[in-house]
Formats: structure tokens, C-alpha cells, sequence
């Protein structure tokens, strides 16, 4: 089963604007990871953050999370086209295994 | 640097045919993943291993499905006899380390059509 559930499943925005992305996960987790697909191709790892971090900034992507809702959020500011691809939260199981588990991920479409 | 090298891209068989996916991951990963993405179930792992010795394959759907890693630079993944709904895009993934929160390097993946 899945752990982390995106929201929304897909967006579309015009090239400029920010885009919003969010994660919600069911058990405690280690740290989170955000990773994105382009079409036909395999996921790229953009982010991670620890169970003890809130924030987290890398280039244009900012990401938050929460651990007392256990939910996150990746924002992309100045959306470009070429940030057009599915976005994935991914966490590391936290019953004594090392297990990262996918979510179903946020499909995003920038328009130029 | 060379990344995550899956073989083949693409596989379009009939089912009941012998199905292997190759990869090699990146040097000096010790921890390898393999992947099933379908749009149905998104990404499911299967098994993953460690310094060569599998962890988990409690992900692996039947025991039609196999992996090896005979060593640190080459795993298979093998489907034998394949159904059509085997039909998805299989990654494989490596890791430096089989730490909590190390981030996955991703292939390609193999694009496999059974028919």
C-alpha cells in the first residue's frame, strides 16, 4: 500500500506562476523525499528532508513539512515549461526496515 | 559519471516467454532496487538488496518473478513464464548506502509489452 497520497493528481499552470504540491503519509516516518518524472523517464531525486527539519530550500523549490499532520508541501516558484513532469513524495518506513515507499504522485503542466 | 544502465529499453514478447531485465548500477552503490510502475498501482518496489544479498522481496508478486545479483555491478530480474499483466515500465535504482533517507539514483526503465 501506499504511504505517501499527493494532492492534487494533477495541475496545470501558466510558465511564471507557482506551483503547490502536497504530500500526506499515514505513519511516523525518518524523512521525506520529493522526486520528479519526466515522460518516459526515470525519477530524479530533488529533495530530502528530516523528520526534525520544517523547511527546506533548494533553487527554486521550497519544501515544508509537518510532522504533527503528517503531511508536506513542494512549492516550484517561477514555474518554467520545462518543470512540466509528475512530482513523487517518497518515505522511508519506519518499522525497523529500510523501505522507501512512493506515492502516486502529482502530475504538473506547465503552460508556456 | 555514468548512471543507473537498464537493458533492454524496450520488450515486446508473447506471454509465456522468459522475460530478463538487466541493470547495473552506479559504481560504488552498494544498495540496488527494482521497481514496477503501472498506472494503476504507480510504483511498487519489488526487492531490493544490500552488498549484493537480497533484504526484502516481499514486494515480488508471484514466484514467477526472480532476481539476482550475482555481483556489485549487475543485477537481472526475471519473469518466467510472463502474463500480459506483467505489462509496466520496471525500474531499477541504486544507493550509496542502505541508510534511512539516501536518495535513489533511477534508470530509465525497461518498457515491457507482454502480448
Amino acid at each position: 500500500s501506499q504511504q505517501g497520497e499527493e494532492d492534487p493528481q494533477a495541475l496545470s499552470i501558466q510558465e511564471g506562476e507557482n506551483a503547490t504540491m502536497n504530500c500526506s503519509y499515514k505513519t511516523s516516518i525518518n524523512n521525506l523525499q520529493w522526486y520528479r518524472q519526466n515522460s518516459g523517464r526515470g525519477l530524479v531525486h530533488l529533495i530530502l528532508i528530516r523528520s526534525n527539519e520544517r523547511e527546506k530550500h533548494s533553487g527554486r523549490l521550497r519544501v515544508t513539512l509537518d510532522t504533527s499532520k503528517k503531511s508536506s508541501s513542494l512549492l516550484i516558484t517561477a514555474s518554467r515549461a520545462a518543470d512540466t513532469a509528475s512530482y513523487f513524495c517518497a518515505t522511508d518506513n519506519n518499522t525497523g526496515g529500510f523501505k522507501t515507499i512512493f506515492g502516486a504522485g502529482t502530475r504538473l503542466f506547465v503552460k508556456a | 559519471d555514468a548512471g543507473v544502465i537498464q537493458s533492454p529499453r524496450h520488450e515486446v514478447t508473447e506471454m509465456g516467454q522468459e522475460v530478463t531485465l538487466r541493470c547495473k548500477p552506479i559504481s560504488g552503490h552498494n544498495s540496488l532496487f527494482w521497481y514496477r510502475q503501472t498506472m494503476m498501482r504507480g510504483l511498487e518496489l519489488l526487492i531490493y538488496f544490500n552488498n549484493n544479498v537480497p533484504i526484502d522481496d516481499s514486494g515480488m508478486p508471484e514466484d514467477r518473478f526472480s532476481a539476482k545479483m550475482p555481483n556489485a555491478s549487475f543485477s537481472t530480474l526475471k519473469i518466467q513464464p510472463s502474463e500480459p499483466r506483467d505489462s509496466a515500465v520496471y525500474f531499477c535504482a541504486s544507493s550509496s548506502f542502505q541508510g534511512i533517507g539516501q536518495p535513489q539514483h533511477f534508470g530509465d526503465g525497461t518498457r515491457l509489452s507482454i502480448l
